[in-house]
């Protein structure tokens, strides 16, 4: 079935820095590929998706590209602030009656 | 608006009590979703509904009990809770499921539960 494999934590990193957190997938098809971010105390939101491969899905300054030659979509900042600490989840479609997969969420801090 | 709201924000219950946590959504959305979410771990599948009807159940105890009264709400009764389902309860929410799971579910803030 659909899995994810993403980077895991905890990551620091010094405010305005250049972040990257790794995900890469195995899925039947092109299924939709998701990020989500989790702040302290709070639910997931959505902070970006894309639909189809060469889409690039971007929000908040965070931008991710839908690779399928390297099954890959990595999501990457280009100056991270403190307001950006928190969990961030890789995400697709599962198969069968799995209606999404989770990686298991990286750690960010990010320290003035 | 993508908004899916939860009641209440925390919860503490005995292991005898009967509590209800509340979802809604006014997306027009026909499918909706409960999750449970362990510190530092990702959320898990507990129920999905499609057009108010039980979709899966992922095995889930039957001290939890999934209710969808309309389209827009969902609800999670609680009884007889072990402190093991102490945990952060999500709600989502997607367009519908037509289209198999392609579409984007939107979560609540989730309820935070602690089970004594």
């Amino acid at each position: 079935g659909n899995s994810v494999t993403q980077m895991e934590g905890p990551v620091t990193l010094s405010e305005e820095a250049f972040l990257t957190i790794n995900c890469t997938y195995t899925a039947t098809g092109y299924p939709s590929l998701f990020w989500y971010v989790q702040y302290p105390g709070e639910g997931l939101q959505l902070l970006l998706k894309a639909t189809k491969a060469d889409d690039k899905g971007s929000n908040k300054g965070f931008e991710a590209t839908y690779r399928k030659e390297t099954t890959s979509f990595h999501l990457e900042k280009g100056s991270v602030q403190v307001s950006d600490s928190a969990v961030y989840f890789c995400a697709l479609p599962g198969s069968g009656n799995t209606p999404l997969v989770f990686g298991k969420g990286t750690r960010l801090s990010v320290i003035a | 608006d993508t908004e899916v709201t939860q009641t209440p924000k925390h919860l503490v219950m005995g292991m005898t009590n009967k509590k209800s946590l509340k979802c809604e959504q006014h997306m027009g959305h026909r499918a909706m979703y409960w999750y449970k979410q362990k510190a530092k771990k990702p959320p898990e599948l507990m129920f999905v509904y499609s057009y108010e009807k039980l979709s899966i159940n992922e095995s889930v105890p039957s001290r939890f009990s999934p209710e969808c009264p309309n389209s827009s709400l969902l609800n999670l009764h609680l009884h007889a809770l072990q402190p093991e389902d102490s945990a952060l309860y999500l709600c989502a929410s997607s367009q519908d499921l037509a289209g198999g799971y392609q579409e984007t579910q939107y979560f609540g803030p989730g309820t935070r539960l602690l089970v004594l």
